[in-house]
């Protein structure tokens, strides 16, 4: 267990909704990542947010969006969902986003339909 | 932006040692993470390289080489239980981490 704690698990929606993950950081890490990771491809980077702002930003996409809140909680939020959006959404914290260890949750499943 | 290259696909016989390579173009490098990934779970953490030469943490062994933008990661005394995606990944500055798409290792008996 990395201390990372994902919701949901797995999720099942149809083309065109609109879903929200959540992702609690381990106990005292300040830096919140998130990644996608599609059937058998590798993990890409969407963004990172450090004590509630927003540090970098990968290949997130416009209908995607982010954001920390000030318990260090984050969510990502997914709309207008389209088939190839189905994949693994993993969280990851660190402690300062600089180059710490990472530890990553168990991810959260989502199939749209 | 970066740029890392891993094989995509290695086959190890159970017992051996296999090394996998990690290449990789970035600027403002920081430091390389090698995570490990079984099917359908989350990356685990085997180890962080910052400065040049190999660092041994029980089976697994990890080199960088900086000016060579290289890396790679050692297993030794394969097990079945090694089989699992090996994830390359490098920091830039001090901010985002960008990993490779993985080197999948099979272990055959």
């Amino acid at each position: 267990d990395s201390g990372v704690t994902q919701t949901p698990k797995h999720l099942i929606t149809a083309t065109g909704q609109r879903v929200t993950l959540r992702c609690s950081p381990r106990s005292g890490d300040l830096s919140v990542y998130w990644y996608q990771q599609s059937l058998d491809q590798g993990l890409q980077f969407l963004i990172q947010y450090y004590n509630g702002e927003e540090r970098a930003k990968g290949n997130i996409l416009e209908r995607f969006s982010a954001q920390q809140f000030p318990d260090l909680h984050s969510e990502l939020n997914l709309s207008s969902l389209e088939l190839g959006d189905s994949a693994l959404y993993f969280c990851a914290s660190s402690v300062t986003g600089g180059g710490d260890t990472i530890y990553f949750g168990e991810g959260s499943w989502l199939t749209v339909v | 932006g970066q740029n890392i290259d891993q094989p995509t696909e290695m086959t190890a016989t159970e017992g051996a040692i296999v090394q996998i390579n990690c290449t990789y173009q970035t600027s403002g490098f920081n430091g390389l993470f090698w995570y490990q990934q079984h099917a359908g779970e989350a990356p685990t953490f085997l180890s962080y390289n910052v400065l040049d030469g190999l660092e041994e943490k029980g089976r697994f062994s990890s080199f960088l080489s900086r000016s060579k933008g290289y890396s790679y990661l050692l297993l030794k005394e394969l097990q079945m239980k090694d089989s699992a995606s090996y994830l390359c990944a490098v920091t830039e500055g001090y901010q985002k981490v960008t990993f490779g798409t993985g080197t999948k290792l099979q272990v055959i008996p």
